[in-house]
């Protein structure tokens, strides 16, 4: 079956240290692999994907996230977290019935 | 700058009421999608469409109906709304290609539905 799994559901970082965010999948075939963030009462953004090539993929806001074809891990990094990082991040993965699959959300806290 | 725009920020409705909620792009893309999001539940696919007057069930569809009459409009439908589907609702649009495997998709702010 496929899925994406975000095993954390809540991650907790210093202001000022890196942060990671992440993301594991099961699809197959090739896949398409995005980040979004939600803020609180607000629609889900955009941040960034991973379609082909570079294994590293840069996005919004200075993070980034590398694709790791043999772990089928996409995990998403920044190397200074800021307080206003905090907010709910999905990964997902297109899935070949044409339907993306979510993971369940992993809640950033950037403490001052 | 791109926009999806959903008719309501906060709704309450009563049990069995029939609900409208609209949802408008203006990016002229083919696929807009409805979600459903509950804590710890992630999102869930309701409907989606990747053409005029062409829909397709998602994960979730029981109790809720669709429609795309124009491009840039995707209504969803509660036929007769119950406590269940208090939830937060969101639509969201992507360009090219059937469905939307490689393009990323837009959000609306979404729409908090209560039904009491």
């Amino acid at each position: 079956a496929q899925s994406v799994a975000q095993p954390e559901d809540q991650v907790n970082v210093a202001e000022g240290n890196p942060l990671t965010v992440k993301c594991t999948y099961s699809v197959s075939g090739n896949p398409y692999l995005f980040w979004y963030v939600q803020y609180p009462n607000r629609g889900l953004q955009f941040l960034l994907k991973y379609i082909t090539g570079d294994n590293l993929v840069k996005g919004s806001y200075g993070f980034e996230a590398e694709f790791n074809k043999s772990q089928t891990s996409f995990h998403l990094k920044k190397p200074s977290a800021l307080v206003s990082d905090s907010a709910l991040y999905f990964c997902a993965v297109n899935g070949n019935n044409r339907k993306l699959i979510w993971g369940l959300g992993t809640s950033l806290a950037v403490n001052p | 700058d791109v926009k999806v725009t959903q008719s309501s920020r906060y709704l309450v409705k009563r049990t069995g009421e029939k609900v409208f909620l609209e949802c408008v792009q203006d990016m002229d893309h083919e696929n807009m999608f409805w979600y459903r999001q509950d804590p710890g539940l992630g999102l869930r696919l309701i409907y989606f469409s990747y053409d005029v007057k062409m829909k397709e069930k998602g994960d979730i569809p029981e109790g809720y109906s669709v429609s795309r009459e124009k491009k840039e409009r995707f209504s969803l439908i509660l036929e007769s709304a119950s406590t269940n589907q208090t939830s937060m609702y969101l639509c969201a649009s992507s360009g090219t290609g059937v469905g939307h495997m490689n393009t990323e998709a837009f959000f609306g702010q979404g729409t908090r539905l209560t039904v009491v």
